[in-house]
């Protein structure tokens, strides 16, 4: 079954380590993004790629940085976390055309303490 | 500037009455208008796209409609199980392809 896949679901870190969210998608989808949504309010799109190779930063400036060396695999990292990262972190995917619908991830609920 | 607004940000129902949600957007070059459903503590469930004025989707109790300046998401006699955050998205040709959301309608719907 074609899905979009986040892990962990939930992390719990000390500031200052160095952390990698992990996104994957079985739906061959070019398109991937990074949302960033804090309890109770909007999504913030952080980073996105069109295909292998090309990363974007969205319109939430964000420390975090991102890779795309495989079509499926979109991760996140942080290299030092602060308390200011705790937030839920979405992944979702698309196919590249104009105007088509994106699929989500089930979210990392990321608390830095 | 390029803007997504959802009116009310918080509504609640009783069940089978009906009501409207609203997605007002201001961006020039309209890709795409999206409509998802979000519960608590998971990413947001994809719904409907429509992609021009006077275009209406329908799911089970959901139709969506589109203006040139606005969607409504109309929920005809909802039960509790529609209870959910309901976010409207937009793509547009100014915006590089990106999906840009609104803030959200929280929808209650009791017994």
């Amino acid at each position: 079954e074609a899905d979009i896949y986040q892990t962990p679901r939930y992390l719990v870190i000390g500031t200052g380590k160095k952390i990698t969210l992990e996104c994957s998608q079985t739906m061959g989808h070019d398109k991937m993004y990074w949302y960033q949504q804090d309890p109770g309010m909007e999504l913030h799109l952080i980073h996105y790629s069109y295909g292998v190779n090309s990363t974007e930063k969205g319109d939430l400036s964000s420390e975090s940085t991102v890779s795309r060396i495989r079509t499926e695999h979109f991760p996140l990292t942080l290299e030092s976390a602060r308390p200011s990262h705790t937030s839920q972190y979405l992944c979702a995917s698309s196919e590249l055309g104009l105007g088509t619908e994106a699929f989500f991830g089930q979210g990392t609920r990321l608390t830095v303490v | 500037e390029d803007q997504v607004t959802q009116s009310p940000e918080a509504l609640r129902l009783q069940e089978g009455e009906s009501s409207s949600l609203n997605c007002s957007y201001t961006v020039s070059g309209l890709r795409g208008l999206f409509w998802y459903r979000q519960d608590p503590g998971k990413g947001p469930e994809f719904l409907f796209t429509l992609y021009s004025a006077g275009e209406e989707k329908e799911k089970e109790r959901l139709k969506a409609t589109l203006t040139k300046k606005e969607s409504f998401l109309h929920i005809t006699a909802p039960k509790p199980e529609d209870s959910a955050t309901y976010l409207c998205a937009v793509m547009f040709s100014g915006g590089y392809n990106k999906l840009i959301f609104g803030a959200g309608t929280r929808l209650a719907v009791h017994p």
